[in-house]
């Protein structure tokens, strides 16, 4: 099992629809988890951290499940410039042992 | 500031050739991070460092070395270059970890390696 997997999509959504991605982790140690955003042929860019409570940043909300070992990304209002692959990214306790998930793909189409 | 920034953008290599990938940040981090990315697949670490003079191993450190001489300098070196070796290369920095809290890694623009 990966220790850190997600579906690879493509999710092919329009313009103003929501969508959810979920990832899930085998480590049940982890302490830090966070979605990182990667546009095509360019680096990944944080795009927000993950915690307990759950937390939203404007149209984006991120659910972390700890008894069942999952992280979620919610989009709402889907627009183009969404269109990238986000990864999942869920760190051990100390040391740097980070681990990205292979990402998924969202394509928003007009 | 420009951030992380990574040369070449681009490289073919020969097999059983060596080049050395070059990593800088002007941000005064501490950690740096050597991450390559295969099609399809997840960022791997190769080696990170916690400061000038200190680095150690990640998950896939076979082929590769490095060196931390200062703080914003962070190169990665190919010795003998192998097919397998053919991916995405990319440099990262951080500020330290607060207490096992989340920290934000800034990635350079990547490297894209070709071994043939």
């Amino acid at each position: 099992r990966k220790e850190v997997e997600q579906d690879p999509g493509p999710f092919n959504v329009p313009e103003g629809a929501t969508v959810a991605f979920n990832c899930t982790y085998s480590n049940s140690a982890s302490q830090s988890f966070f979605w990182y955003r990667q546009d095509c042929r360019k680096e990944p860019k944080l795009l927000m951290s993950v915690y307990s409570s759950g937390n939203e940043d404007g149209r984006f909300t991120a659910q972390l499940n700890r008894a069942s070992q999952y992280i979620s990304l919610l989009i709402r209002d889907s627009k183009l410039s969404d269109s990238a692959t986000y990864l999942c990214v869920v760190k051990g306790t100390g040391g740097f042992k980070t681990i990205f998930g292979a990402g998924t793909r969202l394509f928003v189409k007009a | 500031n420009a951030g992380v920034t990574q040369t070449p953008k681009f490289r073919i290599l020969k097999i059983g050739q060596s080049m050395t990938l070059q990593c800088a940040q002007d941000m005064n981090h501490n950690y740096m991070y050597w991450y390559r990315q295969d099609p399809g697949m997840g960022l791997k670490l190769i080696y990170y460092s916690v400061g000038a003079g200190i680095t150690d191993k990640g998950e896939v450190p076979n082929g590769y070395n490095v060196s931390r001489s200062t703080t914003e300098d962070f190169p990665l070196r190919l010795e003998l270059a192998a097919p397998s070796q053919t991916s995405v290369y990319f440099c990262a920095s951080s500020t330290p970890p607060a207490g096992g809290s989340s920290h934000e890694q800034y990635f350079g623009p990547g490297t894209r390696l070709t071994v043939t």
